[in-house]
C-alpha cells in the first residue's frame, strides 16, 4: 500500500511569512494527526481529526496556526505568519481507527525553517 | 497528567550486541507503540501492543501492565539499527493524540 504523502519536503521562509504544508494519508484511513518535533524533542500533537471533523487542537497555536480537512482525505496545515520558533520538523501521519487500536504510519515528513 | 519515560537517553554498542530499551508509563496509558526515526527520515511504526509480547525479525517488545513497564529488545543489532527509538503512550478518551518519550538516540558501530 501507498505510505503517507507529504509536500514539501524542505521549506525555508522569512519570520512572518506564511507557509502551507500538505498531506495525503493511507487510503481509508480515518484518523489523521499533524505533530510538530522540534530538534532534539519528541512530536508535539497540535491537530487531530476523525474524517474532516476536528477531535482535538487544543495545542494548535491558532493565532497563526490552521488546519483542515475538507474532505476527509488530504489535509492542508497552514501557518501565518511564522515564527522563528517555528522551525521543526511538521509530521502527518494516520491510522485506520485511531492509535489505542491500530498502528501510527508517519509521512517523511516536511523540515522548515524560518529565518 | 500521563507521562512516559524512556531510559538510557543515548546508548552506543558494538555490531551483535542484545539491545534493551525501557519505557515506563503512568496510570492511564492502556497501549504503547514503539517507534523508530532515522537521522532526517521519517517515524515508522515498529510495534502497537496493549499486553503480552511481539515479534518482528530481530525486534521483540514486551509490556508489563501491572508495573507499566515496556521494553524494546534488538537481537543480534547491526548498524543500521542505529537509529532514535520512541516509545508514545495511548491514553483513551475521545482525543488519542499519543504521549511520546524523550527517546533513546542508538548507535550501533561495527
Amino acid at each position: 500500500e501507498a505510505g503517507v504523502a507529504q509536500s514539501p519536503r524542505y521549506k525555508i521562509i522569512e519570520k512572518r511569512q506564511s507557509v502551507a504544508f500538505w498531506c495525503n494519508p493511507i487510503s481509508g484511513h480515518a484518523t489523521l494527526y499533524w505533530y510538530q518535533q522540534i530538534l532534539g524533542q519528541g512530536p508535539k500533537l497540535l491537530i487531530q481529526f476523525q474524517n474532516n471533523g476536528v477531535v482535538d487542537d487544543s495545542q494548535l497555536p491558532k493565532d497563526r496556526f490552521s488546519a483542515e480537512r475538507l474532505k476527509g482525505v488530504d489535509s492542508t496545515l497552514k501557518i501565518q505568519p511564522a515564527k522563528l520558533e517555528d522551525s521543526a520538523v511538521y509530521l502527518c501521519a494516520s491510522s485506520s481507527v485511531g492509535t489505542g487500536g491500530s498502528p501510527l504510519h508517519f509521512g517523511n515528513g516536511t523540515r522548515l525553517t524560518v529565518t | 497528567k500521563n507521562e512516559v519515560e524512556q531510559s538510557p537517553q543515548n546508548l552506543t554498542a558494538q555490531e551483535g550486541e542484545f539491545i534493551t530499551i525501557n519505557c515506563s508509563y503512568s496510570v492511564g496509558i492502556s497501549a504503547l507503540h514503539w517507534l523508530q526515526q532515522h537521522p532526517g527520515g521519517g517515524i515508522v511504526s515498529l510495534f502497537m501492543l496493549s499486553s503480552g509480547k511481539k515479534k518482528h525479525g530481530r525486534l521483540i517488545a514486551t509490556i508489563n501492565i501491572q508495573e507499566k513497564h515496556s521494553s524494546l529488545h534488538i537481537t543480534a543489532s547491526h548498524p543500521r539499527d542505529s537509529a532514535v527509538y520512541i516509545c508514545a503512550g495511548y491514553s483513551g478518551g475521545g482525543a488519542d493524540g499519543l504521549t511520546f518519550g524523550k527517546g533513546t538516540h542508538l548507535i550501533i558501530q561495527p
